[in-house]
């Protein structure tokens, strides 16, 4: 069956260094990928998307890869900030229906 | 400003007594969903719809019902709540176009005593 797994449930890193969150999946061949991030209380808020053909894709401090051999992707918060606290989604396209699959979150603790 | 409203934000009610959320959207979007958000278990779609009057079922569509008699309006009935219903709701919109991203309000907490 189709599943994905985001590395660890919780993450705490020093303010300064750079995040890397993970998300790996199994039983799919998604045509993109969407992260998102949650804060308490509100819904999730899209960051970026990679699309198949794509290895990697960039806005501001965030960066995606997606390598669809390993079947993995990983997002990264450089020069992180207790501002980029929160609990960080992955989102694969299921292929039909604009349907999304989504991944249960990590959440990030950026400390001062 | 583009946003997705839903309400109510907070609901506690009672086993069996019929309920309705109602989700409103201002971007003209085609597509909505309705996800449960629980935890360890991520989002989970209930129904989604395409357009007006074209509704499916997402992965755990049990229990709930849609309608689409509005491009704009997406509400969610439980016509007979049940205490594994408690969780905590998002609807959500998009273009129906290629890849776009969507567009989340920011949740009911439903609790079902």
């Amino acid at each position: 069956s189709q599943k994905i797994e985001q590395n660890s449930e919780a993450l705490n890193i020093q303010e300064g260094k750079t995040a890397t969150l993970t998300c790996n999946y199994t039983n799919y061949s998604p045509a993109y990928l969407q992260w998102y991030r949650q804060d308490p209380g509100r819904g999730p808020v899209f960051l970026l998307l990679i699309r198949e053909n794509e290895k990697e894709k960039r806005k501001e401090r965030l960066k995606v890869t997606f390598d669809t051999t390993l079947k993995q992707s990983l997002f990264h918060i450089t020069a992180s900030q207790p501002a980029d606290s929160a609990t960080y989604l992955c989102a694969l396209d299921r292929g039909s229906a604009r349907q999304l699959t989504f991944g249960s979150g990590t959440q990030l603790t950026v400390l001062p | 400003e583009a946003q997705v409203t839903q309400n109510p934000r907070y609901l506690i009610t009672v086993t069996g007594k019929k309920l309705t959320v109602t989700c409103s959207q201002n971007m003209n979007h085609e597509y909505m969903s309705w996800y449960r958000q629980d935890p360890g278990l991520g989002l989970r779609q209930i129904y989604y719809s395409m357009n007006v009057e074209v509704t499916d079922k997402g992965d755990v569509p049990e229990g709930y019902k849609v309608s689409r008699k509005e491009k704009r309006n997406f509400p969610l009935i439980l016509e007979s709540p049940s205490p594994n219903q408690t969780s905590l709701y998002f609807c959500a919109s998009s273009p129906m176009q290629g890849d776009q991203p969507q567009h989340f309000g920011d949740g009911t907490r439903l609790s079902i005593l």
